[in-house]
């Protein structure tokens, strides 16, 4: 069993749609996640950060992270073209600075 | 402008030659990272230095070498004895006591 499962997609909606993109993990010390963006033959972008229970909003992105069911969701409103991407969750377990275990992406395309 | 620097963004490599990859950032970030994506795979983990004159082995050391003498830049070595170099690689950094990591552009090594 790989310790970050990710839906590789593609997953296609329309415009202004509510995109729910998911990650599961296995290891229960992994304690910090993340959501990065990727464009086609770029580097991710950070895009959230958090480290405790519950939901975090900025903007028209909410990240909701379950440690009691480990599981991780990222939810984009109002979805426009610009947000197609692969999406990259990422987590670690310590506080300091280690190296982050990654899920595959998902491949979201937002139909015009 | 703050950021992190990866060259060259294309690189091609003969069968048995070494190659190195440059990686600078003016973040005045601590840590730094080297990773590695194949297509349709999660970024894996090569190299990390927490902090000048240290590193430490990621999930996938074989075949590469790094070294950390200044705060800014982290070169990662592609050496003969990596067997299948063909692949993406990102250079990320962070604060030390924050483990959020910046991408790079990244560098696009091929094996002619």
């Amino acid at each position: 069993q790989k310790e970050v499962e990710q839906d590789p997609g593609p997953l296609s909606v329309p415009e202004g749609a509510i995109v729910s993109l998911n990650c599961t993990y296995s290891n229960s010390a992994f304690q910090y996640f993340m959501w990065y963006r990727q464009y086609s033959r770029k580097g991710p972008e950070l895009l959230m950060y958090t480290y405790s229970s519950g939901n975090k909003e900025d903007g028209r992105f909410t990240a909701q992270v379950d440690k009691s069911s480990k599981y991780i969701s990222l939810f984009i409103r109002d979805s426009q073209p610009s947000d197609s991407a692969t999406y990259l969750c990422a987590m670690y377990s310590g506080g300091g600075a280690d190296g982050l275990t990654f899920g595959k992406g998902t491949h979201l395309i937002i139909q015009p | 402008d703050g950021g992190i620097t990866q060259s060259p963004k294309y690189l091609f490599r003969k069968e048995g030659q070494n190659v190195t990859l440059s990686c600078e950032q003016n973040l005045n970030h601590d840590a730094m990272y080297w990773y590695r994506q194949d297509p349709g795979q999660g970024l894996r983990l090569i190299y990390y230095s927490q902090i000048v004159n240290d590193f430490q082995k990621g999930d996938i050391a074989e075949g590469y070498s790094v070294s950390r003498e200044k705060k800014e830049s982290f070169p990662l070595t592609v050496t003969s004895a990596q067997k299948n170099p063909t692949a993406f690689y990102l250079c990320a950094s962070s604060p030390r006591s924050v483990n959020e990591q910046f991408f790079g552009p990244g560098t696009r090594l091929t094996v002619l």
